[in-house]
């Protein structure tokens, strides 16, 4: 089993619907939980970060947390077609000393 | 821009050849990371350094190798290439070892 599990996708939805994407981990001593945004194999790009449980809001994406189902999602609301990349979300914790990947998913959002 | 760079961008090379990627980190970062990408493993961590010492590895082959330079900017070196090392290799810079990472371009490495 995979420390970190995400659903490749693809994603399909129409521009101004919520994109709604999740991973769920295995490790409970991950501390830090983030997303970032690749588009066409380009470097990925840090879109959110978070330690606790919870909600964050940023603009138009909400990461949430939740450490006791050792689960985590990312919310995309009123979603652009430039917001088409692929996903993935990383963990972190300090004894491990390493990012853990999900596989990433594929967004597609049409206009 | 997330002010990691990468050179070269694009590597096209023989099976059995050495090539050596460089990383050049954000302005102020200590860390340096590098990563592998191909189309069926995802993104995997090979190897990090901390201020010119090696801290952690992850699924580094032994056939690859790096270093951290006291300037802090990182070589990754691959040798004895075979067709499965093609893939995208990432650079990733952050200040201290539990900070966010930040990520270059990449270099797109095709071994044929």
């Amino acid at each position: 089993q995979k420390e970190v599990e995400q659903d490749p996708g693809p994603l399909s939805v129409p521009e101004g619907a919520i994109v709604s994407l999740n991973c769920t981990y295995s490790n409970s001593a991950f501390q830090y939980f983030m997303w970032y945004r690749q588009y066409s194999r380009k470097g990925p790009e840090l879109l959110m970060y978070t330690y606790s449980s919870g909600n964050k809001e940023d603009g138009r994406f909400t990461a949430q947390v939740d450490k006791s189902s050792k689960y985590i999602s990312l919310f995309i609301r009123d979603s652009q077609p430039s917001d088409s990349a692929t996903y993935l979300c990383a963990m972190f914790w300090a004894a491990g000393n390493k990012l853990t990947f999900g596989g990433g998913t594929r967004v597609l959002v049409k206009p | 821009d997330s002010g990691v760079t990468q050179t070269p961008k694009h590597l096209i090379t023989a099976t059995g050849q050495r090539v050596t990627l460089r990383c050049s980190p954000r302005s102020g970062d200590l860390s340096v990371y590098w990563y592998q990408q191909s189309l069926d493993q995802g993104l995997q961590f090979l190897i990090q350094y901390y201020n010119g010492e090696e801290r952690a590895k992850g699924n580094i082959l032994e056939r690859f190798s790096a270093q951290q330079f006291p300037d802090l900017h990182s070589e990754l070196n691959l040798s004895s290439l075979e067709l499965g090392d093609s893939a995208l290799y990432f650079c990733a810079s952050s200040v201290d070892l539990t900070e966010t990472q930040y990520f270059g371009p990449g270099t797109r490495l095709l071994v044929l």
